[in-house]
């Protein structure tokens, strides 16, 4: 039974770039959810998506925007990217929400020069 | 809007000995999570917790949920090498998603 699984495992951009992350849910789940963290940080959420839509939204600019399959797998898009968006960017996936935990993929290292 | 907090920041224990971190939330949560990071790794969840005044155990791990929903406890006995890492709580408020605190990084000394 897979995991979560992320690609790339690490990218290097240069500012102003745009860079497309990818994430497979845990086989069963339906929910997507997307942090970024940075080094020696909690994750902060950045979206959520179920059914194919963004159910709901954090504290991010519109450079970051997503979707989600109909196989529930996601992307997560960030355009003009910035020094400051080099971070470690989390998938984690869950059944209908987070009332049951998260598993977590081992993320995407970006980092912006 | 919603903020999680967790004390200390950093934990250095030595091998054998207990400790206990905190999980302090601006508002009253519906639930709450833990998950261990370890070094280089990714978060993994350990555990939920729900009810009010809500005490779970895994092992040598203790869970508290406080009596007032706003905050809770993770408390480890006899600290061993494989402990190292951080440890996260997240909750959930109402019509919000899982909020991440900074975290506790713990270091054991042998």
């Amino acid at each position: 039974d897979a995991g979560v699984t992320q690609s790339p495992t690490h990218l290097i951009k240069t500012r102003g770039q745009q860079v497309t992350l990818r994430c497979s849910p845990k086989s069963g789940h339906d929910t997507v959810s997307w942090y970024q963290q940075a080094l020696g940080q909690g994750p902060q959420f950045i979206f959520q998506y179920y059914e194919e839509e963004e159910r709901q939204r954090g504290n991010f600019p519109d450079r970051f925007s997503g979707h989600q399959f109909p196989n529930y797998s996601s992307e997560l898009n960030v355009n003009a990217l910035l020094l400051g968006d080099s971070a470690l960017y989390l998938c984690a996936s869950s059944l209908g929400g987070e009332w049951y935990g998260y598993t977590f993929g081992s993320g995407t290292r970006l980092t912006v020069v | 809007g919603q903020q999680v907090m967790q004390i200390p920041q950093y934990q250095h224990v030595q091998e054998g000995e207990d400790f206990t971190t905190y999980c302090n939330s601006s508002t009253t949560l519906s639930n709450i999570q833990w998950y261990k990071q370890r070094p280089g790794g990714h978060p993994v969840f350990l555990i939920q917790l729900v009810k009010s005044g809500e005490v779970k155990k895994q092992k040598r791990l203790t869970f508290q949920f406080g009596e007032a929903k706003k905050n809770s406890s993770l408390h480890i006995t006899a600290t061993q090498t494989t402990d190292v890492g951080t440890y996260f709580c997240a909750g959930i408020a109402a019509g919000n998603k899982l909020t991440f605190g900074g975290g506790t990084r713990v270091l054991v000394k042998p």
